[in-house]
């Protein structure tokens, strides 16, 4: 079993509707919990970084984070053609080792105007 | 502007023939690490280095060598490439292995080894 799941998509959605990304973990040791977008060709580049259970609001996206389930979301509003993208969620805990990311699968994300 | 620079960003190459791939980044980061990336599998770590002359195994370091004499350059190095090395490699650059600091990545390198 893989220490973090996520859906792989493809998603596609119309322009302005509100998108869930989800990821699920069994390492109840996680404690830092990162969501990434990458675009074509592009490196990652960090979108959200949580430390607790709870939500995180920064502009149009939200992320939450359920420890208790071992679940966290990424939650975009309104969403633009300019969110097309694959969105990976990653994590780590206080321990880790050297500070390693473990990644979700990504989930494929296109926003049709 | 801060960057994480690989080269080169495309390369197809013959089984057994070695090469390097070269990261450099420009914000004095402590914490330098390769990832590939495949289909279905997500990002895997391949190696990391905390630090000039501190380096250790990832997940899956078959098949790989990284070297980090200057803070600014990892490079990751493939002694005797096979098929199932073709990927995408990124390299990634912190401040420090404390996770509360951001990774930033490299554009990416495309390799097919045939």
């Amino acid at each position: 079993q893989k220490e973090v799941e996520q859906d792989p998509g493809p998603l596609s959605v119309p322009e302005g509707a509100i998108v869930s990304l989800n990821c699920t973990y069994s390492n109840s040791a996680f404690q830092y919990f990162m969501w990434y977008r990458q675009y074509s060709r592009k490196g990652p580049e960090l979108l959200m970084y949580t430390y607790s259970s709870g939500n995180k609001e920064d502009g149009r996206f939200t992320a939450q984070v359920d420890k208790s389930s071992k679940y966290i979301s990424l939650f975009i509003r309104d969403s633009q053609p300019s969110d097309s993208a694959t969105y990976l969620c990653a994590m780590s805990g206080r321990y880790n080792q050297g500070g390693k990311l473990i990644f979700g699968q990504g989930t494929e994300l296109s926003v049709k105007p | 502007e801060a960057q994480v620079t690989q080269n080169p960003r495309y390369l197809i190459t013959v089984t057994g023939k070695k090469l390097t791939v070269t990261c450099s980044q420009n914000m004095n980061h402590e914490y330098m690490s390769w990832y590939r990336q495949d289909p279905g599998l997500g990002l895997r770590q391949i190696y990391y280095s905390m630090n000039v002359e501190v380096t250790d195994k990832g997940d899956v370091p078959e098949g790989y060598k990284v070297s980090r004499k200057e803070k600014r350059n990892f490079p990751l190095i493939l002694e005797s490439p096979s098929p199932n090395q073709t990927s995408l490699y990124f390299c990634a650059s912190r401040m420090s292995e404390s996770m509360n600091t951001e990774a930033f990545f490299g554009q990416g390198t495309r390799l097919t080894v045939v």
